[in-house]
């Protein structure tokens, strides 16, 4: 079955360090991949997005993520982290019949 | 550009009642869906149109959960009678065709008490 697997429901860093987010999927051919982020009573806001071509894509904010068919994974990561940046991190895939499925999320907890 | 709005942000009901979330589209989208997200869970879609069609309603309680999406740009979702555990955030979001971003409202958040 088509799935999106975050393995970590929370990680905590201190502010300035770098972060890195996993996402791993499964599906038959390879989805259209996605991190979406969303702060308290927010909706989801699109950090950016991998359809083909360059397996390194840059995001919003100054994230990026790194497509890796080998490992199925689409890893989220930032340099330095701010502590704005505290919030939760959903990684998504849309597959060939155009159903967006989500992973569980990750929650970000930033330390001053 | 406008984004996703739905409203209303908020509503208490009682177990039994009914209930409905109205969602406006980014002008032009063609894809329309409904996501339910329970505190601490990931989004689940309930239900995606294409135009005024139904493209996926596979986890959409039919039996208490309605939507519809006529003319094609307006949706509203509705829940009757509701359910203890239909408490939760209902999402809507749009893209302009299925495999491109979505882009989400701010959610209606739903207590049943």
């Amino acid at each position: 079955a088509q799935s999106v697997t975050q393995p970590d429901i929370h990680i905590t860093v201190s502010e300035g360090a770098s972060l890195e987010l996993r996402c791993n999927y499964s599906y038959g051919a390879t989805p259209y991949l996605f991190w979406y982020v969303q702060s308290p009573g927010q909706g989801l806001q699109l950090l950016l997005k991998y359809f083909s071509g360059d397996t390194l894509v840059q995001g919003i904010k100054g994230f990026e993520a790194e497509f890796k068919r080998s490992q199925s994974s689409f890893n989220l990561r930032k340099p330095s982290v701010h502590w704005s940046d505290a919030a939760e991190y959903f990684c998504a895939g849309v597959s060939g019949t155009y159903k967006y499925i989500f992973g569980t999320g990750t929650r970000l907890k930033v330390l001053a | 550009e406008a984004g996703v709005a739905q409203s209303p942000r908020y509503k208490i009901i009682e177990k039994r009642q009914s209930v409905a979330f109205w969602c406006n589209p980014i002008s032009g989208h063609a894809t329309l869906y409904w996501y339910q997200q329970i505190l601490g869970q990931g989004p689940k879609l309930l239900i995606q149109f294409q135009n005024n069609g139904v493209v996926d309603d596979s986890q959409l309680p039919k039996d208490r959960f309605s939507a519809e999406r006529l003319k094609g740009v307006d949706s509203t979702l509705k829940i009757q009678p509701a359910k203890l555990e239909d408490s939760a955030v209902y999402l809507c979001a749009s893209s302009l065709d299925r495999n491109t971003e979505a882009f989400f409202g701010q959610g209606t958040r739903l207590t049943v008490v």
